[in-house]
């Protein structure tokens, strides 16, 4: 089954710990993508990557970093320079283009007290 | 610049209403448009898409109409279930970029 993982499915952190959210994908999609939601808010995007060894900043990558060293996977770490790091966490892939259909997967929500 | 903007919601309807979600664009250049369902708790679905003026996206009995002229890509559905209760994002796609809507949640009866 092709697909996109996203592991663990909720997480719970200690403030000042970092924590890395896992991407997975065998869909053999160039591009990869993080988003952040927050309650009753669209969607905002972190950090993306168009190939291996590569990625962009997005609107809000302060306080985040990101790998890309396979082309599978785009782990994601929250750091504990981010200030509100308490949300819903999305990975999304695209086939090609940045302006084509968006793939997600099922999300990690993320706790941090 | 480039985005999208889409009815607030919330919106509350009895199974059998007809749905229209409203959401209109503002783009340079040719995007392609795209419907998301979020299902809660859950990751993001395409819906549906168009990907030029005047294409009809549809799947699952919803539908929506690229129309240039009025800048608009409205979801619509002739009768809603339950099971359609979720949150819909419009999206727009163009310029090496990609736009999401804030998303209108819907909540359907019996």
């Amino acid at each position: 089954d092709g697909g996109i993982t996203q592991s663990p499915k909720y997480l719970f952190r200690k403030e000042g710990q970092n924590v890395t959210l896992s991407c997975e994908q065998n869909l053999n999609h160039d591009a990869m993508y993080w988003y952040r939601q927050d309650p009753g808010q669209g969607l905002r995007l972190i950090y993306y990557s168009q190939i291996v060894n590569d990625f962009q900043k997005g609107d809000i990558a302060e306080g985040y970093s990101v790998s890309r060293e396979k082309k599978e996977s785009f782990p994601l770490t929250v750091t504990s320079a981010q200030k509100n790091p308490t949300a819903f966490y999305l990975c999304a892939t695209t086939e090609g283009g940045l302006t084509d259909e968006q793939y997600f997967g099922p999300g990690t929500r993320l706790t941090v007290t | 610049g480039d985005s999208v903007t889409q009815m607030e919601g919330p919106v509350t309807l009895s199974e059998e209403a007809f749905l229209t979600i409203n959401c209109t664009y503002t783009a340079t250049g040719y995007p392609s448009l795209f419907w998301y369902v979020q299902y809660p708790g859950e990751g993001l679905q395409l819906l549906l898409k168009a990907t030029k003026a005047d294409d009809k996206g549809s799947n699952k009995g919803f539908e929506a109409t690229y129309r240039k002229e009025t800048t608009s890509f409205h979801l619509e559905k002739g009768s809603v279930q339950v099971s359609d209760s979720a949150v819909y994002f419009c999206a727009l796609g163009v310029a090496n970029q990609f736009y999401f809507g804030t998303g209108t949640s819907l909540t359907v009866i019996p």
